[in-house]
């Protein structure tokens, strides 16, 4: 059973860039079985697919996000990683790591979720 | 501005059904079988309904069905029970460039 934590500051500068890592446990990050994949959660708003990457290191970022975006995979800590540049008070949200699964079509395990607030 | 359309709220009482709609585009889910449905606690992580529009994974109630026609899919609760009252999420792929979006999501309420 695949066990996903997001881990970062809850507290982020306005036009800094936000960095998380997702720690997984119970499977191997070079599983051809998974993509991993960040999606976030504003107050009281729906989810957004922010990207997602592939155990060869693929890359599938959300267009509207691609320009400020990077996600990583750090093979030999089983860990994956995210990075916003020039967040605004609209990057304010939940942030949680999840595991695509499938054809890489659906977010099968999900991690406990970590508020970040963009706050000047 | 979510790309999937969702009605923001169903009701029903005890045992009754209720289904949510998922309306989409022929870029996402009319385009490919790969519509999924998350259940939302609230504080919770979203957890995996249905995937590939009709499987449910090991451990959801049978009561949770999905099924799709053309650019729209649904969820359908039979048997609604207190403990189904949750917001729901639809997604699906779409495509190598956009890959990954989600409905707006519908607050289910157990009268």
């Amino acid at each position: 059973q695949l066990q996903l934590q997001e881990s970062g500051p809850g507290l982020v500068n306005t036009s800094a860039t936000l960095s998380l890592t997702c720690t997984v446990s119970g499977g191997s990050i070079g599983s051809s079985s998974y993509y991993w994949a960040w999606i976030r959660q504003p107050p009281g708003k729906g989810l957004e697919y922010i990207g997602s990457i592939s155990n060869s290191g693929s890359t599938y970022d959300n267009p509207s996000l691609k320009s400020r975006l990077i996600i990583s995979l750090h093979t030999s800590k089983n860990q994956f990683s995210l990075k916003l540049f020039g967040v605004t008070a609209a990057d304010t949200a939940v942030y949680y790591c999840a595991s695509l699964e499938g054809s890489g079509t659906y977010l099968g395990g999900w991690g406990q979720g970590t508020m970040v607030t963009v706050s000047s | 501005q979510s790309a999937l359309t969702q009605p923001r709220s169903v009701s029903g009482s005890p045992g009754q059904s209720v289904t949510i709609s998922c309306t989409g585009t022929s870029s996402n889910v009319g385009g490919y079988d790969y519509v999924s449905w998350y259940q939302q606690l609230p504080g919770k992580a979203p957890k995996l309904m249905i995937f590939d529009v009709s499987e449910r994974p090991s451990g959801v109630p049978d009561r949770f069905s999905g099924s799709k026609s053309g650019n729209t899919a649904s969820l359908t609760i039979s048997g609604l029970r207190a403990e189904d009252e949750a917001d729901y999420y639809c997604s699906s792929y779409a495509g190598t460039y956009t890959y990954y979006v989600f409905g707006s999501g519908t607050r289910v309420t157990v009268l």
